[in-house]
């Protein structure tokens, strides 16, 4: 068990320009999902996948980002025209279940600075 | 809607010290209850669950309480090390849904 992976681990890019972010989840977790953290604040549930239907988006997800998880296993997240409100960390998490919520075991993140 | 306030920090204390880190939440229902921890350089770690209430999560010497009648869940370690400097995380999983919510972390530094 190799834990939860995330790649890049960081990102510079300049405003305007598109980025993806890949997670690797355990490899027997059904369940992935991303959240992203700003400085000194907690981190914030952006979408989460069981299996490859993405079953819960939330607002804070506008339309300029978009997560898949194309055949249940690893995920990326897709941020177009990036402006610098989208710096943050963004966290990708992984469980197993089908009940209530389990234990997510979260990656190292992958840090994005848009100039 | 569901949210969670932790104390605000940073904390400092001297090795040895007792700790407590205060939870509070706001949900329907019976949510589950977390504490996280991020250490300097890695990632987000579970430290403890709840599950229901009275129910005592523990682990590493700390431990936390779910209290459903004050909406609780303080986290408390009786003798501090400087290895426990990290960021701490408290967190709920609403009832019938995936996603969690965290409150802000609290930042603790342990000095020798």
């Amino acid at each position: 068990d190799t834990g939860v992976s995330q790649n890049p681990r960081h990102k510079i890019t300049k405003r305007g320009q598109n980025v993806t972010f890949r997670c690797d989840p355990i490899s027997e977790h059904n369940r992935l999902y991303w959240y992203r953290q700003t400085l000194g604040q907690g981190p914030e549930f952006l979408t989460y996948f069981q299996n490859e239907a993405q079953l819960e988006k939330s607002r804070l997800l506008s339309d300029r980002f978009s997560a898949e998880r194309p055949k249940g296993s690893f995920s990326t997240l897709e941020i177009q025209r990036t402006e610098q409100g989208d710096s943050a960390m963004y966290l990708c998490a992984s469980s197993w279940g089908t009940g209530g919520v389990e234990t997510q075991y979260f990656g190292p993140g992958t840090r994005l600075l848009v100039l | 809607g569901d949210s969670v306030t932790q104390m605000e920090g940073p904390v400092t204390l001297s090795e040895e010290a007792f700790l407590t880190i205060n939870c509070t939440y706001t949900a329907t229902g019976y949510p589950s209850l977390f504490w996280y921890v991020q250490y300097p350089g890695e990632g987000l770690q579970l430290l403890l669950k709840a599950t229901k209430a009275d129910d005592k999560g523990s682990n590493k010497g700390f431990e936390a309480t779910y209290r459903k009648e004050t909406t609780s869940f303080h986290l408390e370690k009786g003798s501090v090390q400087v290895s426990d400097s990290a960021v701490y995380f408290c967190a709920l999983g609403p009832q019938g849904a995936q996603k969690l919510v965290f409150g802000q972390g609290t930042r603790l530094t342990i000095n020798p």
